[in-house]
């Protein structure tokens, strides 16, 4: 069965500090893959998206960044954090039309 | 571009009881899907149900089921024999299959779950 990872799980970083989040996927083979961002009590905001290795396409022109090394690594960066940043970051997946979330990342930029 | 709206903030249902929850989309592309998902506390988004657009049969999943109207773009879904663990926030979603799988989001729908 397919799982998803993400890592780590709450991080509070300064502002103008770089940043990283890591996701991989295990259990499938050339999957989509997908950042997002939430807002407090809000819907989801889809960030970046890879259809391959080295595959990225920006919904949102902001100072975050995204890259695909490998087949089932998907990883978030930014070079300077800003206080807007602060947010839960949520990875998924896909292989057809359904999406599979992992558990999340809570960015608190302070 | 699609649109997704979820027009209520908050219900609430007693436990054992039947709710619905409102969707309604907006998409130019013949081909695409819907989803329901929830967010528990735990903030972990679970897929509940999915629906093909090009299918006129109801998606129904256990207790979860959906209401699809393709001619008026809306996309209920109803709980029936509401559980405590049913609360949560739902979300409704909508992907073209022409878009990568991207899927637009409502803004949730927050359900609680009276014993």
């Amino acid at each position: 069965s397919q799982t998803i990872h993400q890592w780590p799980a709450t991080l509070v970083q300064p502002v103008g500090s770089p940043l990283s989040l890591e996701c991989t996927v295990e259990g499938t083979s050339n999957p989509n893959l997908y950042w997002y961002r939430q807002a407090a009590g809000r819907g989801l905001q889809l960030l970046f998206y890879s259809v391959g290795i080295g595959q990225i396409s920006s919904e949102v022109p902001q100072n975050l960044s995204a890259s695909r090394p490998q087949d089932r690594q998907f990883i978030l960066s930014s070079k300077k954090l800003l206080l807007s940043d602060s947010g839960f970051y949520l990875c998924a997946w896909s292989v057809g039309d359904s999406q599979y979330f992992g558990p999340g990342t809570r960015l608190t930029v302070l | 571009a699609q649109t997704v709206t979820q027009s209520q903030p908050e219900m609430s249902v007693q436990e054992a009881e039947t709710v619905t929850l409102s969707c309604t989309y907006d998409t130019s592309e013949s081909d695409y899907y819907l989803f329901w998902y929830k967010q528990p506390p735990s903030r972990q988004m679970i897929l509940v149900i999915r629906q093909e657009a090009y299918k006129q049969q109801n998606a129904t999943e256990n207790r979860f089921s959906v209401n699809f109207q393709k001619a008026a773009k809306s996309f209920s879904l109803k709980i029936s024999d509401s559980q405590l663990g049913d609360a949560a926030m739902y979300f409704c979603a909508s992907g073209e299959e022409t878009s990568g799988s991207r899927l637009t989001f409502g803004e949730g729908t927050q359900l609680t779950v009276n014993p």
